[in-house]
This record gives structure tokens, sequence and C-alpha cells, in this order.
């Protein structure tokens, strides 16, 4: 089947340092992939998307990687604050639209 | 702009009651989801509207669930009857289109339901 996971240990950094979180498909080549964050008792947020001939994607302190040999996405946060703490999902796009997430990977970044 | 509005914010009932939750897309949104997502994992998608169409229910557990988006804006997803394993929170969410793979979602804050 085709899946989409995530590291389901917490993450647990030093302020400061870069956050690293790790997306893994199987089965299939997705050509997007998207992702979100989610704070306790809120939904997911919209933070990048990369497509599959993108290999890296930025936006302030968030980088995107996009790997298709290895099947793989990776997150990272640079010079990572105490607000950057919560959980963040990787999902990708079905033809219809509908996003398939992973379980998500909790970050909490301590001062 | 005003975002996804979603009600209530939390529903206790026993099991076998029913309950049901409403949801207001943003503006201009065609496409509706709604979204089951359990503790400690990702959301599930349960329905996926285009404008008052159902594009996609395979996952909607249709003898007990049920949804409608009646002149294509807003929709009510309904439970009925409530199992144990329906606590989640259950998440609305809505898009421009539903443009494959590059549709950005944005979400409501969900609803939290809980079954006795």
């Amino acid at each position: 089947s085709q899946k989409i996971e995530q590291n389901s240990e917490a993450l647990n950094i030093q302020e400061g340092k870069t956050a690293t979180l790790t997306c893994n498909y199987t089965n299939y080549s997705p050509a997007y992939l998207q992702w979100y964050r989610q704070d306790p008792g809120r939904g997911p947020v919209f933070l990048l998307l990369i497509r599959e001939n993108e290999k890296e994607k930025r936006k302030e302190r968030l980088k995107v990687t996009f790997d298709t040999t290895l099947k793989q996405s990776l997150f990272h946060i640079t010079a990572s604050q105490p607000a950057d703490s919560a959980t963040y999902l990787c999902a990708r796009s079905s033809n219809t639209g509908k996003l398939i997430f992973g379980q998500g990977t909790t970050l909490q970044v301590k001062p | 702009e005003a975002g996804v509005a979603q009600s209530p914010r939390y529903k206790i009932i026993e099991k076998r009651q029913s309950v049901a939750f409403w949801c207001n897309p943003i503006s201009g949104h065609a496409t509706l989801y709604w979204y089951q997502q359990i503790l400690g994992q990702g959301p599930k998608l349960l329905i996926q509207f285009q404008n008052n169409g159902v594009v996609d229910d395979s996952q909607l557990p249709k003898d007990r669930f049920s949804a409608e988006r009646l002149k294509g804006v807003d929709s009510t997803l309904k439970i009925q009857p409530a199992k144990l394993e329906d606590s989640a929170v259950y998440l609305c969410a809505s898009s421009f289109s539903r443009r494959r793979g590059g549709n950005i979602q944005y979400f409501g804050a969900g609803t939290r339901l809980s079954v006795l």
C-alpha cells in the first residue's frame, strides 16, 4: 500500500539549534508534498509545498527538501525557538486533491 | 479574511446517541473536506465536496456517518449512532479548488468529540 510515514517519536532540541524532521513514502512517487504545523487544540496550518522537480524550498527559517531517490522529504527549522514547539505533519496530495497525512512528529524546543 | 469556522468546539455524548457538527468554509472556496483525527495520528479524510457534490467519500462509514453541503457553502457532518471509537477531533478544511497536488487547505479549529 502507499504509505507516508513520519518519526512518531518526539524530537527534543535546544533553542538555537536546527531541527530536522523526516517524512518517508513508499510504493509511489508523489508529485507534491506539503508540510503543516499543528498546535494543541488547533487545526493544521500550511507551511510549505514542494514539487517533485524541486530539490529544495525555503521560507524564512524553514527549508524543505525532496529526494525522490531516497523517497524522503526533510523539513528543517534553523535557529529554532521555543515558539516553534508544535506537531509537524507531512502530507501528499491525491489526484482528487485530498491530503493523506503522516502521523506527525512533535517538536519540543527547550530554552 | 475570516478563516474556516466550526462549531461546537467540544461535544460529549453517550454511545448510541447522535451528534452533528457544522462548518462554514472560507468565502469563495469551492472544495470542502471533513477529516477525522484520532489522538496521536494525522488527520484522515472522511468526505470531500466540490461545491455541493461529493468527490470522495470512500472512507466515510456510511452506516453511521452522513454529510451534506447544501447550496455549496456550509456543511454538516452527522454521526448516528455514535460508537466509542468515534471519539476524535473532527476537522473541516476548505480550498479554493481541488487542483491536483497543489491545493493548499485551510483548516478550522475542529470539534473534539468524546463518546462515553
